[in-house]
Order: structure tokens, then C-alpha cells, then sequence
């Protein structure tokens, strides 16, 4: 498994303001993902993220809104672009491990209110 | 394309009896299956996973699933509840090419909503 951590754990913004959530591993790892848990929902793949590449967005999510770097093979940011009140969720990030068909450990998450 | 449906969206037990938590899935080729359990305010955490091996899973705290092929399921079990299974639990497919290869993308159910009576 792999140890994750996620920088804020929470935080309260105002619309049309941005924020970055930094994801921290404490392994090399290839594939890390983003997720949004919106309020009462299920997890939403936002995009994927391989070290070298640019970030693979899933229908509905898109770059200018949700920017991801991932500089390393153990650290991503999401931002979260010119936020609204719709924006509001718990944001995950996870890291897929390869030899074990990709099963996924997950950050505790950052919620996010934005007012 | 993938899915999963959970089919209760919230499951009350008293301690001590069976845990039954049910799921069926749809996907493309051989897919990899998984329960991800989340306490309130905690992050997910992996129940057990299916990989195309032994069709019965045993995970973590009691917890095994079967694959079901013909039945497309992957329902969780648990012998005897205990208070601190209370959580949402969701059943996960990560599907996979005729290859066998992962794209990694892992689809969620909606959750279902365990709750455990004294």
C-alpha cells in the first residue's frame, strides 16, 4: 500500500477565487488520480495524472477549470478554478498501484465549502 | 463501458446478525472489482478486491464478497455485524481491455449506507 496525504484538509473560499490542493505520496508511483465526492454522492473520476504527461480529463471536467500538475512520481496538485458555490465537495486524490491491476489508495480527502 | 449498481442505498442490521450488501456490475471484458469502505469523516479504505482469481474474496474485519459471472455480482457479506462496521460502503469496477491490461479508471457505485442497531 502507499501513504497519502493531502494539503488542506479542509477550507471555506469565496466564489471566484481559486485554490490548490497539493498531494503528497510517500512512494514512486505511476498513476495517481482526482476524484470529487460531492455532497451525499458518490466519487467522480475528474482526471488522471501520469508523471510526464499532460493530465487525461473525463467527460464533463476540463483543464481551465481543474488544472493539474504532477511534476514528480510522488507529488500532484488540483486547483480548482474561479470557484462557485457548485464547486463544493470533498476533492481525493488516489495512486494506483500497477502490479496489482491498478487497486487505488486514497488521500483523506480536502473538503472544500466555497460561499 | 463500465458501471455498478448497488442495489439498497441503505441497509440497517442489529450486532450480531449477517451483513448482506449488494452489487452488480456491467463491463466490457474481465473487470477488477472492489468494496472501499468510508467511516464518516475518514477517508476510503479497501475492503477486499477481485483480480480474476479465487471467485470468493476474503478482505479486512470479517468481510468476503463472491464473483459472480453469470449473475454479474459482487454482493458483500459479513457472518455478524459489529457497531463499528457502521459506515457507507462502495462497490468499485476498474475495467479492463481483452488484453487484460487496466486503464486504472475505477467506477463507483452510489454507496450504500450500513447502519448497525445494538
Amino acid at each position: 500500500s502507499a501513504v497519502i496525504s493531502q494539503k488542506p484538509s479542509r477550507d471555506i473560499c469565496q466564489r471566484g477565487t481559486s485554490l490548490t490542493i497539493q498531494c503528497q505520496v510517500d512512494s514512486q508511483v505511476t498513476m495517481m488520480f482526482w476524484y470529487r465526492q460531492q455532497p451525499g454522492q458518490s466519487l467522480t473520476l475528474i482526471a488522471t495524472a501520469n508523471q510526464g504527461s499532460e493530465a487525461t480529463y473525463e467527460s464533463g471536467f476540463v483543464i481551465d477549470k481543474f488544472p493539474i500538475s504532477r511534476p514528480n512520481l510522488t507529488f500532484s496538485t488540483l486547483t480548482v478554478s474561479n470557484m462557485s458555490p457548485e464547486d463544493s465537495s470533498i476533492y481525493l486524490c488516489s495512486v494506483g498501484v500497477r502490479d496489482t491491476y491498478y487497486e487505488q489508495y486514497f488521500g483523506p480527502g480536502t473538503r472544500l465549502t466555497v460561499t | 463501458a463500465q458501471s455498478v449498481t448497488q442495489l439498497d442505498s441503505h441497509v440497517s442490521v442489529s450486532e450480531g446478525t449477517p451483513v448482506l450488501l449488494r452489487c452488480n456490475y456491467s463491463s466490457s471484458y474481465s473487470p477488477s472489482l472492489f468494496w472501499y469502505v468510508q467511516h464518516p469523516n475518514k477517508g476510503l479504505q479497501l475492503l477486499l478486491k477481485y483480480t480474476s482469481a479465487a471467485t470468493l474474496v476474503k478482505g479486512i474485519n470479517g468481510f468476503e464478497a463472491e464473483f459472480k459471472k453469470s449473475e454479474t455480482s459482487f454482493h458483500l457479506t459479513k457472518p455478524s455485524a459489529h457497531m463499528s462496521d457502521a459506515a457507507e460502503y462502495f462497490c468499485v469496477v476498474s475495467d479492463r481491455d481483452a488484453g487484460g491490461t487496466s486503464y486504472g479508471k475505477l467506477t463507483f457505485g452510489q454507496g450504500t449506507i450500513l447502519t448497525v442497531h445494538p
